[in-house]
């Protein structure tokens, strides 16, 4: 049962523009939710994360959206640039059994073409 | 500097021998995971530790076993037992307590094993 899940596998962009990566989760408990980039042959660096109360959040490029209603989150890289080009992995946090777990999805691979 | 080390990079077994992983931090995390990750998959909770001597099931823990004696170390190892071992493996810490949900991750080792 996959509780978080990234629809697409892979998301080619151009250089300069938008990339938006999505990311649908079912459990209700997730009250927080972070995003991961990570190289081949590396371990996952944080990127930028959400509160379950917040709709939106920004750092930079980055800026992650949350619609709580339709249980969704995503991602937006404006502008693209290559240095972006990695799989990207969507989490979310919950208190699972007494600890703080992350549930991750199965990554989204994005290129982003000169 | 502060980080997660894990050691060796790359690791390779006949089938049938236990194998064992090892994973260091200096950042004075209580919290220690570790994950799996296979191709076109998310990453997998193995096990983990809030606290030294005390270690939990992940989703996956068959054919695994860790300790924690020291608060830096996370050790695992993987055992003959487990029926599908080739795999990039990454060890996760993070403090505990309210509000903290980043976890760090280390560089991971890749298992194979023949």
């Amino acid at each position: 049962d996959q509780q978080v899940k990234q629809n697409s596998p892979s998301l080619s962009v151009q250089e300069g523009r938008i990339s938006i990566l999505n990311c649908d989760y079912t459990n209700s408990m997730f009250d927080y939710f972070l995003w991961y980039k990570k190289y081949p042959a590396e371990g996952p660096t944080f990127l930028i994360s959400i509160s379950s109360i917040k709709d939106k959040n920004e750092d930079g490029r980055f800026t992650v959206f949350l619609n709580k209603s339709a249980k969704h989150l995503s991602l937006h890289i404006v502008p693209s640039q290559p240095g972006d080009s990695a799989v990207y992995f969507c989490a979310a946090s919950a208190i699972i059994q007494g600890a703080q777990k992350l549930v991750f999805g199965q990554g989204t691979r994005l290129t982003i073409n000169p | 500097d502060g980080g997660i080390t894990q050691s060796p990079k790359y690791l390779f077994r006949k089938e049938g021998q236990n194998v064992t992983l090892s994973c260091e931090q200096n950042l004075n995390h209580d919290a220690m995971y570790w994950y799996r990750q296979d191709p076109g998959q998310g990453l997998r909770l193995i096990y983990y530790s809030q606290i030294v001597n005390d270690f939990q099931k992940g989703d996956i823990a068959e054919g695994y076993s860790v300790s924690r004696e020291k608060k830096e170390s996370f050790p695992l190892t993987v055992t003959s037992a487990q029926k599908n071992p080739t795999a990039f493996y990454l060890c996760a810490s993070k403090l505990t307590g309210t509000g903290l949900y980043e976890q760090y991750f280390g560089p991971g080792t890749r298992l194979t094993v023949t």
